[in-house]
Parts: C-alpha cells; structure tokens; sequence
C-alpha cells in the first residue's frame, strides 16, 4: 500500500538556522512527491514537487526538497528559516502515475514548524 | 484569476440537516477534489471528478454526494450531517494530461460544525 510518513509532529528552529522537516514514503513504482504549507485558517499553498530529474528541487520561498530513492525520504529544507515560515506542512506522494493517474494524492498528517525569533 | 473559491467558510448545522458545499475554479482544470481534514490526520480524499459529468469515491465517501455538470462547479452535497462529519473541507483542481502528474490547487476551506 502507498503511504507517507512524517515522523515529527512538530519541529522547532531558532529564526536565521537551517530547518529540516523529514518525510518519507512508500509506493510502487516511480514516486511523485509533494509539499504543501497550510497557515492558520487558510488552505494548502503549494510548494514545490519532485517529478523526475535532479534530486534536489527548488519551490518557493526559499524552499528545496532533496529526493533520496535509496532511503525513501523526501525531506524539505531552507537553509535560513524566518519567523513567517511558521506554519503547518504536509508531504504528499501521488497514488497511480503513467495511464493511471487520477492526481489523488495521499497526505503525510502534517509537521507544525514553529520558528521562534 | 480567483483561482478555486469555496462557499461557505463557515456553517454550523444540527445533525441530520443537509447542506451544498460549493466550489469553482476558473483555471479550465479538468480535475477537481473534495478532501476532509480533520486534527493530526491530514487530508483525506471524499471525492474527485475527472471532468464534466464524471466523478469517482476517495477515501472517505460515506455521508456525501457529488455532481460535475460543468468544468468549472464541483458542490458537495452532505445530506444527513452526523457530527462526524465536524471537519474541514477543502476542494482543489488541477490539469492532467498525458499522463504526467499535475499541481493541485486548494480553495480556501469550509469549516463545518454538526451539533
């Protein structure tokens, strides 16, 4: 069964440090990969996705993602976080690829990143 | 463009009342979603439509309903709420073809309170 995982509930940086949050997954096949930040009471943005190519994606506001085929993982990264990136982040990998693809996602539970000044 | 707006933002029903989530998008998306999200869960997908007169069950169907007579509406029909069905929901589009996976869009959410 296809799944992601984000191991953290919530990750913790000191503003100007590098932030990590961690997402694995697991799918058969070629993974398409995700990410998504939702602030409060507003809807997913998204960010930036992993098709094929360089391993190392860039999106938008200063976020890359690094995909690693041999560890599953599929971690987002900015290597100065901001007080403003405090928010709640979802990975998401996409169920079916090729003459399957109905684009239905599936969703990590979401890491809160709080950044504290 | 508005890009994929939801009304309403906000309702509270009694159980076993019924309501229509709306949703629109004017990006000519051919696909577009209903998903729940509910604390610590993530989101969870209710229905998707492939296009204009076609829809298929997500994840989580039960309890609701849907129709596509155009590209660009896909309302949502909860027609006898239970308190579990308390949640978020957001709608989202996005444009597939050949084959390759294309970007979702999310609306801005409807929170929904059954009591």
């Amino acid at each position: 069964a296809q799944s992601v995982a984000q191991p953290e509930d919530q990750v913790n940086v000191a503003e100007g440090n590098p932030l990590t949050v961690k997402c694995t997954y697991s799918v058969s096949g070629n993974p398409y990969l995700f990410w998504y930040v939702q602030y409060p009471n507003r809807g997913l943005q998204f960010l930036l996705k992993y098709i094929t190519g360089d391993n190392l994606v860039k999106g938008s506001y200063g976020f890359e993602a690094e995909f690693n085929k041999s560890q599953t993982s599929f971690h987002l990264k900015k290597p100065s976080a901001l007080v403003s990136d405090s928010a709640l982040y979802f990975c998401a990998v996409l169920r079916g690829a090729g003459s399957s693809n109905t684009g239905k996602l599936i969703f990590g539970q979401g890491t809160t990143l709080q950044v504290k000044p | 463009n508005a890009g994929v707006t939801q009304t309403p933002k906000f309702r509270i029903l009694k159980i076993g009342q019924s309501m229509t989530l709306q949703c629109a998008q004017d990006m000519n998306h051919n696909y577009m979603y209903w998903y729940r999200q509910d604390p610590g869960m993530g989101l969870k997908l209710i229905y998707y439509s492939v296009g204009a007169g076609i829809t298929d069950k997500g994840e989580v169907p039960n309890g609701y309903n849907v129709s596509r007579s155009t590209t660009e509406d896909f309302p949502l029909r909860l027609e006898l709420a239970a308190p579990s069905q308390t949640s978020v929901y957001f709608c989202a589009s996005s444009y597939i073809a050949g084959g390759l996976p294309g970007t979702q869009y999310f609306g801005p959410g409807t929170r929904l309170l059954v009591l």
